[in-house]
């Protein structure tokens, strides 16, 4: 069966400091794998998406900055963080032909920037 | 703009009784509709996922409703446990590359003793 990892699972990091986060699918091959963010009170945000090794693509200009250096693992990083970079960070991972482009969820990493 | 819209953003009811929660759409072109669940620090998790030619999709407790001609869904639990308490969201899937979807804010629903 296919099980999808993130960590840290929280993390408090000062303004102004790098960020690496990462995700890592197993069990598939070939998955699509996403970024969002979802802020207090607010819907998911897609923030990066990428159909392959080293093939990113980013919705909403930001700070943020995604790489996928092996098929099963995405990462999101950041220079310099700001404090609305805060926020519950999700990966997701959905099969390329799969039943009705269904996305599954990994457990979140809670950001706090102070 | 691909918009979906829930309502109520929040609710509260007893265990043991019924609910119902709205979702409303303006996605083009449609592709799917999914109801996920999500406990609080948690991923969401999938409940339901209802195509255009489907209107009505059950999971348990669960029931999800869709009327693709006025573009609204529905999901309806039933004999609420406390386990229930969680916040709800409406997913809308668009046709296209990369398996976009549209979130709604979620319904935050508790059920109390």
């Amino acid at each position: 069966s296919q099980t999808i990892h993130q960590w840290p699972a929280t993390l408090v990091q000062p303004v102004g400091s790098p960020l690496s986060l990462e995700c890592t699918v197993e069990g598939t091959s070939n998955p699509n794998l996403y970024w969002y963010r979802q802020a207090a009170g607010r819907g998911l945000q897609l923030l990066f998406y990428s159909v392959g090794i080293g093939q990113i693509s980013s919705e909403v200009p930001q700070n943020l900055s995604a790489s996928r250096p092996q098929d099963r693992q995405f990462i999101l990083s950041s220079k310099k963080l700001l404090l609305s970079d805060s926020g519950f960070y999700l990966c997701a991972w959905s099969a390329l032909a799969g039943d009705h482009n269904e996305q599954f969820f990994g457990p979140g990493t809670r950001l706090t920037v102070l | 703009k691909n918009q979906v819209e829930q309502s109520p953003q929040s609710l509260i009811i007893l265990e043991g009784k019924n609910c119902t929660l709205q979702c409303n759409y303006t996605v083009s072109p449609f592709s799917n509709l999914r109801w996920y669940k999500q406990d609080t620090g948690r991923g969401p998790v999938s409940l339901t996922i209802m195509t255009f030619s489907e209107n009505t999709k059950s999971n348990g407790r669960y029931t999800a409703t869709l009327d693709a001609d006025t573009k609204q869904s529905s999901l309806h639990i039933t004999a609420s446990q406390l386990s229930d308490s969680a916040s709800y969201i409406c997913v809308v899937s668009s046709t296209g590359g990369g398996n976009k979807l549209t979130f709604g804010t979620g319904t935050q629903l508790k059920v109390e003793l």
